[in-house]
């Protein structure tokens, strides 16, 4: 069975903080990817990679940095954490490649961080 | 960034009556049309992808359609369930990258 997890459900955390959200997969797949959910707003693409240490920046990178190390995990982190960037994070995945089915994401859980 | 807007923002549905409701993106640069139902408390799960235009998809009581042409896609839910209470999201793939952009989703209640 596919899954997607995340480090936190919910997390709170001061203005100016390092804040790591952390996401694993475990269906070998090649893409990755992080988003933010707001009301009104729908899911925007914070970053997203296709391969081990490889990143691109999404529609809203600015505040954010991610690392990839190993291919099953995704990591987000917010450098200096403010109040602007309270929200439900969510961690996706996919296969690479197209003609190899339907190219559908996999999301995990959320994280809803509320920043002080 | 691709324009993807749904409507209606939100819908309440009598039990056992159908519904839809729409998804507009734009059509150049098009690859594929994904649907996600989001409930309250889970993850966002994939209902349908769509490449083709004239497309049409069921997965039970919910179906899709797409056209490509003209930017835009149905989704339909027959027999509403207080179960199909969710929100609904469409996003559009383009045909540069493996990117998603969403729209806004269509919040579905349906009332006993």
């Amino acid at each position: 069975d596919v899954k997607v997890t995340q480090s936190s459900r919910y997390l709170v955390k001061r203005t100016g903080e390092k804040v790591f959200l952390e996401c694993v997969q475990d269906m070998d797949h090649e893409n990755m990817f992080w988003y933010r959910q707001d009301p009104g707003l729908g899911l925007r693409l914070i970053y997203f990679s296709y391969d081990v240490k490889m990143k691109e920046k999404g529609d809203i990178p600015e505040g954010y940095s991610v690392s990839r190390e190993k291919k099953e995990r995704f990591s987000l982190i917010l450098e200096s954490a403010s109040t602007n960037q309270t929200s439900m994070y969510l961690c996706a995945s996919s296969l690479l490649g197209r003609g190899m089915g339907d190219n559908e994401q996999f999301f995990g859980p959320g994280t809803r961080l509320t920043v002080l | 960034i691709l324009n993807v807007e749904q409507s209606p923002q939100s819908l309440h549905v009598q039990e056992g009556d159908s519904t839809n409701f729409t998804c507009s993106f734009p059509s150049s640069n098009f690859y594929a049309l994904h649907w996600y139902r989001w409930e309250t408390a889970k993850s966002p799960e994939a209902l349908f992808v769509m490449t083709l235009n004239g497309d049409e998809k069921k997965k039970g009581r919910i179906s899709a359609t797409l056209n490509t042409k003209e930017g835009y896609s149905y989704l339909y839910i027959k027999g509403s369930q207080p179960e199909d209470s969710a929100t609904y999201l469409c996003a559009s793939e383009g045909s540069n990258d493996y990117k998603l952009s969403f729209g806004a989703g269509t919040t579905v209640t349906v009332r006993a």
